[in-house]
């Protein structure tokens, strides 16, 4: 089946720090979503792509929509200790009732 | 509005017990999902219905029953779990057109 990749697994950085993330997948999407879990809680979505090729910003997060469809990278500027948590990206076909397949999370540590 | 909600918050059963997990949704989305997630780990889709009905089942458990007794309502029926069925179980829904989908805040179900 379709998996993708996920890097970096974990990262540790200094407040104010600039996080960039990524996700590649062996086959194509046509919709990334983006999604941060904290600790207990459901997924929150972040961020949605729809169109290769496109970029698109909520506050201090930005992601794009690889022009191949095959991968997808969000952005965070000036991280905050807030931003603490799990990302995950998904990707979805179209097709199957909406069915996701999530990449592995990134698991984001802010020091003050 | 984009809020799913899920009741309860925290579960613990034994091995013999019978409960059932509830979620609900009033943005008159047609497809929900059940999800079962690990520490750290990605969520894992359950089932999917679709108007209502079944659509996906993702080879899961009978001891794990879904029902959908209107639009709005999904419920996760369980009986004669084990201990490796502890984990955050988490309700999303997503609208007819959009591609979005939104998850509820999870249950945090242990089986003793």
């Amino acid at each position: 089946g379709q998996q993708l990749n996920q890097s970096p697994q974990s990262m540790f950085i200094q407040e104010g720090e600039d996080v960039s993330m990524n996700c590649t997948s062996s086959s194509i999407f046509n919709t990334w979503l983006w999604y941060k879990q904290d600790p207990g809680e459901g997924p929150v979505l972040l961020i949605a792509l729809y169109k290769a090729g496109e970029l698109t910003s909520n506050g201090r997060l930005t992601a794009q929509f690889g022009i191949t469809r095959k991968d997808s990278f969000l952005n965070i500027s000036a991280s905050i200790p807030s931003d603490v948590g799990i990302y995950f990206c998904a990707g979805q076909l179209g097709t199957s009732y909406g069915k996701l397949t999530f990449g592995q999370g990134t698991i984001l540590t802010v020091h003050p | 509005d984009t809020e799913v909600t899920q009741t309860p918050k925290h579960l613990v059963m034994g091995m013999t017990n019978k409960k059932s997990l509830k979620c609900e949704q009033h943005m008159g989305h047609r497809a929900m999902y059940w999800y079962k997630q690990k520490a750290k780990k990605p969520p894992e889709l359950m089932f999917v219905y679709s108007y209502e009905k079944l659509s996906i089942n993702e080879s899961v458990p009978s001891r794990f029953s879904p029902e959908c007794p209107n639009s709005s309502l999904l419920n996760l029926h369980l009986h004669a779990l084990q201990p490796e069925d502890s984990a955050l179980y988490l309700c999303a829904s997503r609208g007819t057109r959009a591609r979005e989908q939104y998850f509820g805040p999870g249950t945090r179900l242990t089986v003793t």
